[in-house]
């Protein structure tokens, strides 16, 4: 079936410097795009979300990046902080589908 | 605002035993999912429902798993009997209206289900 997954299933950076998880999906029809962050133990918290007619969409830190033409998305975090880490998915949906999550980049922040 | 409550946080069972997992979603809350999360993957879709109805229940292992939201609030899962393979965090999520694209959903803590 379709899939949606991510390059590297760890990143380990250093406080301060920026982040950026990376995430392939393959369904071109694909309109949706969402990242989520999930701590130990919790459940997994939206991040920032962007459709398939924008190229890139900013929120707090983070910034989303869409490329259609290779099927790529990914989430950058500047100045990463220990509290940024997570485990990060990315998933896609389609109108009428329900949502559809990668396996997940564990994301390191050491001192 | 109160996030998604989930209940037990914690099971342990052994296999050929019955479980059930509870999830009471964010007040006005129309739609309720179930995922299932095995470690080291991302989440999967078991059922949705928009208010007491059924959306979506096709990655539902029929034949063990089951969920009802009588009411269009609360909701309850449970998986009878338990195979090792179901060893998993199970998610209740919510969302204010229904599959419809940027609607966001809220996690709950999640259930993590042992099974010896």
């Amino acid at each position: 079936g379709e899939s949606v997954g991510l390059h590297l299933p760890t990143l380990s950076v250093q406080e301060g410097d920026n982040s950026i998880i990376n995430c392939a999906y393959s369904n071109s029809a694909s309109d949706y795009f969402i990242w989520y962050k999930q701590e130990s133990g919790k459940g997994p918290q939206f991040i920032i979300d962007i459709r398939s007619n924008m190229d890139k969409r900013q929120g707090q830190r983070v910034t989303v990046l869409l490329n259609k033409t290779v099927k790529h998305l990914s989430l950058q975090i500047a100045a990463t902080q220990p509290g940024d880490s997570a485990v990060y998915f990315c998933a896609e949906n389609r109108s009428g589908y329900a949502l559809n999550f990668g396996k997940g980049t564990s994301l390191l922040v050491t001192p | 605002e109160a996030g998604v409550a989930q209940s037990p946080r914690y099971k342990i069972i052994e296999k050929r035993q019955s479980v059930a997992f509870w999830c009471n979603p964010i007040s006005g809350h129309a739609t309720l999912y179930w995922y299932q999360q095995i470690l080291g993957q991302g989440p999967k879709l078991l059922i949705q429902f928009q208010n007491n109805g059924v959306v979506d229940d096709s990655q539902l292992p029929k034949d063990r798993f089951s969920a009802e939201r009588l009411k269009g609030v609360d909701s309850t899962l449970k998986i009878q009997p338990a195979k090792l393979e179901d060893s998993a965090v199970y998610l209740c999520a919510s969302s204010p209206r229904g599959a419809a694209l940027g609607n966001e959903q809220f996690f709950g803590p999640g259930t993590r289900l042992t099974v010896l």
